[in-house]
């Protein structure tokens, strides 16, 4: 079975500072890719980063980037120069190759952005 | 503009009426899917299709039925609605393979209230 584990239920952080969400997952499969996902206060669920499996290279997009450690299952975001838009609950999630097509989500981290 | 549109986004209903929401994509994906969120429990997929006339249930199907009769359109139906199935309704679609085949689109969601 897949799983997707987020065990930090609420952060926050100070504006214009770095901020960590963290991600660990379980699959058997080879071919797969994570994501996430924010959902602010309107609950519309804006994608933030993907990353291909089998890329190394960790993703990154402007102040959003991951650490992807594979053999250790893990899958951090990073958010940097936080801004008060920032502040959302994020979701972590699995895609593997399959007829379901389907995403397996984390239970979400609630993230709050301090002035 | 490509988007993923759903109707009524916000509906309150009793028991045992039944209800049609609506799904419809203007980016010719193959694969569209329902997903219903929970506090604590993430997003769970509901049912899925891969194209027209092709549908399958998901991880949760229990009281939902689909149709897929055009590419475009996948409603979601409750034909007796019970107050278990209140929750935050999200449908979403994406090309299924390929390079960021795996990556889903999400409509606004859908605010389901059962009395």
């Amino acid at each position: 079975a897949q799983t997707v584990t987020q065990s930090q239920p609420e952060m926050s952080v100070q504006e214009a500072e770095t901020v960590t969400l963290s991600c660990t997952y379980d699959t058997s499969e080879s071919d797969y890719y994570l994501f996430w996902y924010k959902q602010p206060p309107s609950r519309q669920m804006i994608l933030v980063i993907r990353q291909e499996a089998y890329k190394q290279q960790n993703a990154t997009e402007n102040r959003f980037s991951v650490n992807f450690q594979k053999a250790a299952k893990s899958f951090s975001l990073k958010i940097s120069d936080s801004q008060l838009g920032d502040a959302a609950m994020y979701f972590c999630a699995l895609g593997c190759r399959g007829a379901t097509n389907k995403l397996i989500f984390g239970t979400g981290t609630l993230l709050a952005v301090q002035p | 503009e490509a988007q993923v549109t759903q109707n009524p986004r916000y509906l309150i209903t009793v028991t045992g009426k039944k209800l049609t929401v609506t799904c419809s994509q203007n980016m010719n994906h193959e694969y569209m899917s329902w997903y219903r969120q929970d506090p604590g429990l993430g997003l769970r997929q509901i049912y899925y299709s891969m194209n027209v006339e092709v549908t399958d249930k998901g991880d949760v199907p229990e009281g939902y039925k689909v149709s897929r009769k055009e590419k475009r359109n996948f409603p979601l139906i409750l034909e007796s609605p019970s107050p278990n199935q209140t929750s935050l309704y999200f449908c979403a679609s994406s090309l299924g393979s390929g390079t960021g085949g795996y990556e889903q689109y999400f409509g606004p969601g859908t605010r389901l209230t059962v009395t």
